[in-house]
């Protein structure tokens, strides 16, 4: 069964301390992995697509890395607006209709 | 370009009453998507429509259903609403051709059943 993980549940950083988001992933073959960040009380923005291992993509302090089996968001020297839910999604080749969504990461960056 | 638009934003229903929400998009995208998303779960799939005149279920459908006469619009029908069926309910859409497109989504409804 497809399946996506995201860890941890809830991550609390200082401003300027960077970490990383984990997503890994079981699926029959990836068509694409997907990287949305969502706020409270709206709708998931989308932020990185990765469709193949090695892949990287950087989008100002957030860089999404992809392989076989994991995807990894690595958010550099965070600042209090970067706060928010990143959501993790995957697409099988065999169903590209759809995207199966992870549970997500809260992440909270304080001053 | 608004993108996907939904109504109302928030809502609250007696056990029984019906409802449609409504889910709009200007971006002439042939995909579009239905889903509902609780606390601590992902976003779960009720129902998509890879174009006009075309739906299909998801992970969830029971106790909904849709239509899509239209490219640009995309309603969502509970007939006969439940107290499970309290949630935030996400649309989306995308344009799906040899490149993969990401999904955009509206800012939810979110629906309580009392």
């Amino acid at each position: 069964e497809d399946q996506v993980t995201q860890s941890p549940e809830a991550l609390r950083l200082q401003e300027g301390e960077s970490s990383s988001l984990n997503c890994s992933y079981t699926v029959s073959g990836l068509r694409g992995l997907f990287w949305y960040r969502q706020d409270p009380g709206k709708g998931p923005e989308f932020l990185f697509t990765l469709y193949s291992a090695g892949e990287e993509k950087e989008k100002e302090r957030l860089k999404a890395t992809l392989t076989k089996k994991e995807s990894f968001l690595h958010i550099t020297a965070p600042k209090p607006e970067d706060s928010a839910t990143y959501l993790c999604a995957v697409q099988a080749s065999g169903n590209t209709d759809k995207l199966i969504f992870g549970t997500g990461t809260r992440l909270q960056v304080f001053p | 370009n608004a993108g996907v638009t939904q109504t109302p934003k928030f809502r609250i229903l007696k056990i029984g009453q019906s409802m449609t929400l409504q889910c709009t998009q200007d971006m002439n995208h042939n995909y579009m998507y239905w889903y509902r998303q609780d606390p601590g779960m992902g976003l779960k799939l009720i129902y998509y429509s890879v174009g006009a005149g075309i739906t299909d279920k998801g992970e969830v459908p029971n106790g909904y259903n849709v239509s899509r006469s239209t490219t640009e619009d995309f309603p969502l029908r509970l007939e006969l609403a439940a107290p499970s069926q309290t949630s935030v309910y996400f649309c989306a859409s995308s344009y799906l051709d040899r490149d993969d497109q990401p999904q955009h989504f509206g800012d939810g409804t979110r629906l309580s059943i009392l």
